[in-house]
């Protein structure tokens, strides 16, 4: 099993729509949890931290499910600027830091 | 708002050569790391860095890479002797505290051997 996997996608849905992505990590032990945005051949941008809460920032609500190892990323009232590819990332203790796994990500192409 | 920088942002070298890629990070920031991401794959973890030292570092990261912080403000990645499949972009990123905050990236060098 990967140590954190994602639906690669594409998920293509219009303007407007509510879109949701899920991600599994495999190592119970994992302790942070992050939701990157990657546009095309650009770095990495922090979109979200995921707490065991759920958290909400606007349109994006993050949700963790320790019992279940997934975290899930929703995007309501999705815009044309939502299009991009968005990484899942999971930090785990390590020797003396974090292992930081970064899912492959997940593609969204949001249409007019 | 507060950048990590890069540079080069494009670095074409010959394999075989020796290159250095150069970030700065977010001053007040104690964490460092490098990535790398080949055209079309998913990120990949380097190595971290920190008080003076590597922290962690990935099976990606052997003997041909070495990373050095020369002057409190300059966080480099060498790369000893360049194969073709180091081409890849290459990411830099600090954090203030390790593991529950976020990681700011730079822009990243693409790096093309050839």
């Amino acid at each position: 099993r990967k140590e954190v996997e994602q639906d690669p996608g594409p998920f293509n849905v219009p303007e407007g729509a509510t879109v949701a992505f899920n991600c599994t990590y495999s190592n119970s032990a994992s302790q942070s949890f992050f939701w990157y945005r990657q546009d095309c051949r650009k770095e990495p941008k922090l979109l979200m931290s995921v707490y065991s809460s759920g958290n909400e920032d606007g349109r994006f609500t993050a949700q963790l499910n320790r019992a279940s190892q997934y975290i899930s990323l929703l995007i309501r009232d999705s815009k044309l600027s939502d299009s991009a590819t968005y990484l899942c990332v999971v930090t785990t203790p390590s020797s003396s830091a974090s292992k930081i796994i970064f899912g492959s990500g997940t593609r969204l192409s949001i249409r007019p | 708002e507060p950048e990590v920088t890069q540079t080069p942002s494009h670095q074409v070298t010959q394999m075989g050569q020796e290159v250095i890629l150069r970030c700065v990070p977010i001053s007040n920031h104690l964490y460092f790391y490098w990535y790398r991401q080949i055209l079309g794959q998913k990120v990949e973890f380097l190595v971290s860095f920190y008080n003076n030292e590597i922290s962690e570092k990935s099976e990606i990261f052997d003997d041909q890479f070495s990373v050095e912080r020369p002057d409190g403000s300059n966080f480099t990645l060498k790369i000893r002797s360049t194969k073709l499949e180091d081409s890849a972009m290459y990411f830099c990123a600090s954090s203030e505290r390790d593991r529950t905050y976020g990681y700011t990236f730079g822009s990243g060098t693409r790096l093309t051997v050839v």
